[in-house]
């Protein structure tokens, strides 16, 4: 049963560039989130998604960045015109319905020049 | 607001030794209360989860934690650490739709 799969893991872009990260759940998993990582410090939420539906979306900074979770195909978490402030470790995680544990990928570290 | 807080950035011991990690939380209603540990370069992994039940809850690698309401706390414990242990440790909590995770606490486990 494979984890959650995240591409690329690294990922470097001049500032102005887009920036798209991919996550694929875990098989049978319906639920994705997507986090935030500086270095040395927790993990900030950003969103929350379900097929086609965006379900919390209030950790996510209002310009720039947006998400997807298509009927068919990975979750997309996008990034427009980058900044240096972007680079950071972002983390995709994929959970079961109800309160369960969150699973998840190994990260896109996002480098911006 | 709902929250986890871990007082300590850095815990150390020496390897054998009984290790505790703290986290103390603040909720209205009932917490959903989770570590997970995170490996250099890696993604987090869950250990434990408190739901319901019994307070002490028994995880991977040997972890447990025990669940206070009393306190309001939730500390990760193993009666003999590793340095393979030597990790950073994430307590966080379920309040609605996201989980909400604390600052961290790195575990160093010295031989």
């Amino acid at each position: 049963n494979a984890g959650v799969m995240q591409n690329p893991r690294h990922l470097v872009r001049r500032r102005g560039q887009e920036a798209r990260l991919r996550c694929s759940p875990m098989k049978g998993h319906s639920h994705v989130y997507w986090y935030r990582q500086l270095p040395e410090e927790g993990l900030k939420f950003m969103v929350y998604l379900q097929k086609e539906n965006i379900i919390d979306e209030s950790g996510m900074p209002k310009e720039r960045f947006s998400a997807e979770f298509p009927k068919e195909g990975p979750s997309i978490l996008r990034i427009q015109q980058v900044v240096r402030g972007d680079s950071a470790a972002y983390f995709c995680a994929s959970s079961r319905a109800g309160v369960n544990e969150q699973y998840f990928g190994p990260g896109t570290r996002l480098t911006v020049t | 607001a709902q929250s986890v807080a871990q007082p300590e950035d850095q815990v150390n011991v020496a390897e054998g030794n009984p290790l505790t990690v703290k986290c103390t939380y603040s909720v209205s209603g009932n917490p959903y209360l989770f570590w997970y540990v995170q490996y250099p370069n890696r993604g987090l992994q869950f250990l434990l989860k408190y739901i319901t039940g019994d307070n002490l809850v028994k995880g991977s690698y040997g972890f447990e934690a025990e669940f206070n309401k009393s306190q309001t706390s939730f500390h990760l414990k193993k009666p003999s650490a590793l340095v393979s242990d030597s990790a950073l440790y994430f307590c966080a909590i379920y309040p609605n739709n996201d989980m909400r995770f604390g600052a961290g606490t790195r575990l160093t486990v010295k031989p």
